[in-house]
């Protein structure tokens, strides 16, 4: 079976600090896709990447980065120079298997605040 | 920018009332996808639909719940006889159809209030 695991509930910093959210899957599938949505207040979810499970190169965005391990099964996604902004709930999502249907498998989600 | 689009942002109804949300799909996709959040839950994944007919749902996806997309553009979810637990908030996502794992684009959502 297939499943995500975001194993920080909450995560407190101070505008300026970087900040790392962890993301673990589970996935039996040699073919999958992984990726983190933004959930800030006002409630919609916003595609931040997608990431296929062939390509391990890291990824840089901006102030945004993502390490992707196979051997440690972790999509990990680190915002650098945190801002007031960046304060929203950030899920971690799994798809993948050749007769998927491309559902998303979502983990728990990391809840950041950063404060001014 | 193509975006989805839902309506209403905010449902209120009765225990045992049928509800009908709405969705707009990105125009060019052919991937559909419901979702339902749980205040402070993660997203649960709930149907999948493709060339009109579902193509995998969850165990949430009883025979309370159908879809459909009765026209080009429209996809709709319909829960026949609200229970108080599906109150939450439901996204509607849209995929394009070029490859089945592609990115996944979410609508800003409905939230379901059942009283």
């Amino acid at each position: 079976a297939q499943k995500v695991t975001q194993a920080q509930t909450e995560i407190s910093v101070v505008e300026k600090e970087d900040v790392t959210l962890d993301c673990v899957y589970e996935t039996r599938d040699t073919t999958y896709y992984l990726f983190w949505y933004k959930q800030p207040p006002s409630g919609e979810l916003v595609f931040l990447i997608r990431r296929n499970s062939f390509d391990e190169q890291n990824e840089i965005s901006g102030r945004y980065s993502w390490n992707f391990q196979k051997s440690t099964s972790s999509f990990n996604f680190t915002i650098t120079a945190s801002q007031v902004v960046d304060s929203a709930v950030y899920f971690c999502a799994l798809s993948g298997g050749s007769s998927n249907t491309g559902k998303l498998i979502f983990g728990q989600g990391t809840t950041l605040q950063v404060k001014p | 920018e193509p975006e989805v689009t839902q309506t209403p942002s905010h449902q209120v109804t009765q225990m045992g009332q049928e509800v009908i949300l709405r969705c707009v799909p990105i125009s060019n996709h052919l991937y559909f996808y419901w979702y339902r959040q749980i205040l402070g839950q993660k997203v649960e994944f709930l149907v999948s639909f493709y060339n009109n007919e579902i193509s995998e749902k969850s165990e949430i996806f009883d025979d309370q719940f159908s879809v459909e997309r009765p026209d080009g553009s429209n996809f709709t979810l319909k829960i026949r006889s609200t229970k108080l637990e599906d109150s939450a908030m439901y996204f509607c996502a849209s995929q394009d159809g070029y490859r089945r794992t592609d990115t996944q684009y979410f609508g800003p959502g409905t939230r379901l209030t059942v009283l």
